[in-house]
């Protein structure tokens, strides 16, 4: 199983909402990242947890707020979004080296 | 300076071209380097990694060149089902698990 399952695949929700994304992986891969990619730019890193701790903040707003309840899910937890946030957020995860990452189909927000 | 740059074209192409893309990088400390490729609207999916000896897979090769900082892909025989984006990532030195990459370059091939 190589698949990174990434939920939910498209979300919409209002700037004062509490939403939480979701990412889980069963390739026993120790490293898991959540990116964010906006349209026609290339993914940019947010967070890396390492053996489910907290690695690299890509100095990401306190909006966002990740968390790792075990080594195979990853969640994105959002509050008090702005429109600017609106983007592709893919989760990935790989063994060791970074580079060698799977990505899951990402979850498309909108914040409105 | 951004840390990874691309062309971001789009190269339109025919069928059967080889088409060659180059990626550069700023920090002469990092360590290692590859080559993802992104469907529009899709997620970006691994294509190679880049060694200092070179790769090739089929009719991809990628190629390192740390002299001149940068790396290189070279698609031969191109098919129509290469047509997508190609992204160059490369894994910083300070922060192992750091991986940036660049902007893209847009391929497309013709019939």
């Amino acid at each position: 199983d190589t698949e990174v399952t990434q939920t939910p695949k498209h979300l919409v929700m209002g700037m004062t909402n509490k939403k939480s994304l979701k990412c889980e992986q069963h390739m026993g891969h120790r490293a898991m990242y959540w990116y964010k990619q906006k349209a026609k730019k290339p993914p940019e890193l947010m967070f890396v947890y390492s053996y489910e701790k907290l690695s690299i903040n890509e100095s990401v707003p306190s909006r966002f707020s990740p968390e790792c309840p075990n080594s195979s899910l990853l969640n994105l937890h959002l509050h008090a979004l702005q429109p600017e946030d609106s983007a592709l957020y893919l989760c990935a995860s790989s063994q060791v080296t970074p580079g060698e990452a799977f990505f899951g189909q990402g979850t498309r927000l909108t914040v409105v | 300076r951004k840390e990874v740059e691309q062309d971001p074209g789009p190269f339109n192409v025919p069928e059967g071209a080889t088409v060659a893309f180059n990626c550069t990088y700023s920090n002469s400390a990092s360590q290692s380097f590859f080559w993802y490729r992104q469907d529009c609207r899709k997620e970006p999916k691994l294509l190679m990694s880049v060694y200092s000896s070179g790769n090739e897979d089929g009719r991809f090769t990628a190629q390192l060149n740390r002299a001149s900082q940068y790396i290189s892909l070279l698609i031969r025989d191109s098919k129509l089902s290469d047509s997508a984006t190609y992204l160059c990532a490369v894994q910083m030195n300070t922060g192992f698990q750091k991986l940036v990459f660049g902007t893209g370059t847009r391929l497309l091939v013709s019939p």
